[in-house]
């Protein structure tokens, strides 16, 4: 069965320290992947996403995620957080099909220490 | 760029109550999709459309409805509603067209509250 799993519910960080979101996924072919970033009272809005090629994906804001097939996992990185970065962060797993679903991990929400 | 949007931020309602959440997109989309978000379960799909007056079952279809008579504008009916629906409904939309990448733009959500 397709799934997403992020296991960390809730991360606080201080502000300028490195970041990492993990985000493991099961899905039967090769996929796509996505980080989405849902400010507070928004909708989501997409980050990064992997479909081919590169396995290190360059995103807004300064993300990066890495595409590990043989640990099934897509982590979200940055080098240096800000304030603003705090919102809450899903991961996400679709498929090559035009009317593909795309399944959503149960997100992992940011808290920035000043 | 995308623009997906919808009719209402925040929507009070009673119990037994019939409501439409609206959803726009502006970028000739075939596929739109309806979403409610809850703590702890991320987003969970209620019904897709890929096509103007097609739709399929998400994977909690109960409870809801959805009508799209225009390829731009898709809404989520309940056609009674209950204190159980309460919560954020997002709606997203994505190009389709036999498209083999799907990336999905999202609207701001509505929040609904069922009393």
């Amino acid at each position: 069965a397709q799934s997403v799993t992020q296991p960390d519910i809730h991360i606080t960080v201080s502000e300028g320290a490195s970041l990492e979101l993990r985000c493991n996924y099961s899905y039967g072919a090769t996929p796509y992947l996505f980080w989405y970033v849902q400010s507070p009272g928004q909708g989501l809005q997409l980050l990064l996403k992997y479909f081919s090629g590169d396995t290190l994906v360059q995103g807004i804001k300064g993300f990066e995620a890495e595409f590990k097939r043989s640990q099934s996992s897509f982590n979200l990185r940055k080098p240096s957080v800000h304030w603003s970065d705090a919102a809450e962060y899903f991961c996400a797993v679709g498929g090559y099909s035009s009317a593909s679903k795309i399944i959503f991990g149960s997100g992992t929400r940011l808290s920035i220490r000043p | 760029d995308v623009k997906v949007t919808q009719s209402s931020r925040y929507l009070v309602k009673r119990t037994g109550e019939k409501v439409f959440l609206e959803c726009v997109q502006d970028m000739d989309h075939e596929n739109m999709f309806w979403y409610r978000q809850d703590p702890g379960l991320g987003l969970r799909l209620i019904y897709f459309s890929y096509d103007v007056k097609m739709k399929e079952k998400g994977d909690i279809p109960e409870g809801y409805s959805v009508s799209r008579e225009k390829k731009e504008r898709f809404s989520l009916i309940l056609e009674s509603a209950s204190t159980n629906q309460t919560s954020m409904y997002l709606c997203a939309s994505s190009l389709g067209q036999g498209a083999t990448e799907e990336t999905q733009y999202f609207g701001p959500g509505t929040r609904l509250l069922v009393l």
